[in-house]
């Protein structure tokens, strides 16, 4: 059974802050990881994605992928209030056309 | 219009009822899905179409029965469902080649209500 774990918060941080947001799988098989932000009766957007350990930049995000430890995160910088919103961990097995294995998700607020 | 469009938005049926929801991808993808998202669960895969053939039927209930006449579309026909089966229905895309990570995009979602 392919697994992927999130803490459901709500995580509380402060404005300007940097906010940190985990996750584990259980498939060691999986190759890839996504992060989805989704905002109260919105669907899910996708935000980053990763698929080599080590660290990966786009603008305020960061995805951090250990795969020796099944442990992915995203860190986001400078928390501004519109990043308040649930944040979606997912893995892909890969080969081809799999459905995404999706957390529960992390609900974040952002204090002003 | 852009990206990924489901209709309708929101839906109210009965038990006895027939209906489809229905999406469309703009993206020129070749893999479309339905997932299910239900309050406090994860969200649930449903059905995988590549190249419109169906890839995966996530052992979902037959009152479900998913169409994808082309790789554009995809419909999801509804019948005899149950109150339980309310839910948040989302479609996506992706783009499924050689050297792609199956970035999956979604739709607005079609919020289901059965009575």
């Amino acid at each position: 059974q392919k697994e992927v774990e999130q803490n459901s918060g709500p995580l509380s941080v402060p404005e300007g802050a940097i906010a940190s947001l985990n996750c584990t799988y259980s498939d060691r098989g999986s190759q890839s990881f996504f992060w989805y932000r989704q905002y109260s009766g919105k669907s899910p957007e996708l935000i980053m994605f990763i698929y080599s350990n080590g660290d990966k930049e786009d603008g305020r995000f960061t995805a951090q992928l250990n795969k020796a430890s099944q442990y992915v995160s995203l860190l986001i910088r400078d928390s501004q209030p519109s990043d308040s919103a649930t944040y979606l961990c997912a893995a892909d097995s890969g080969g081809g056309a799999d459905g995404l294995t999706f957390g529960k998700g992390t609900h974040l607020i952002i204090q002003p | 219009e852009t990206g990924v469009t489901q209709t309708p938005r929101h839906l109210v049926m009965g038990m006895t009822n027939k209906k489809s929801l229905k999406c469309e991808q703009h993206l020129g993808h070749n893999a479309m899905y339905w997932y299910k998202q239900s309050a406090k669960k994860p969200l649930e895969l449903m059905f995988v179409y590549n190249f419109k053939e169906q890839t995966e039927n996530n052992s979902v209930p037959s009152r479900f029965s998913p169409e994808c006449p082309n790789s554009s579309h995809l419909f999801l026909h509804l019948h005899t469902l149950q109150p339980e089966d309310s839910a948040l229905y989302l479609c996506a895309s992706s783009q499924v080649t050689s050297g792609s990570w199956n970035e999956q995009f979604f739709g607005p979602g079609t919020r289901l209500t059965v009575l």
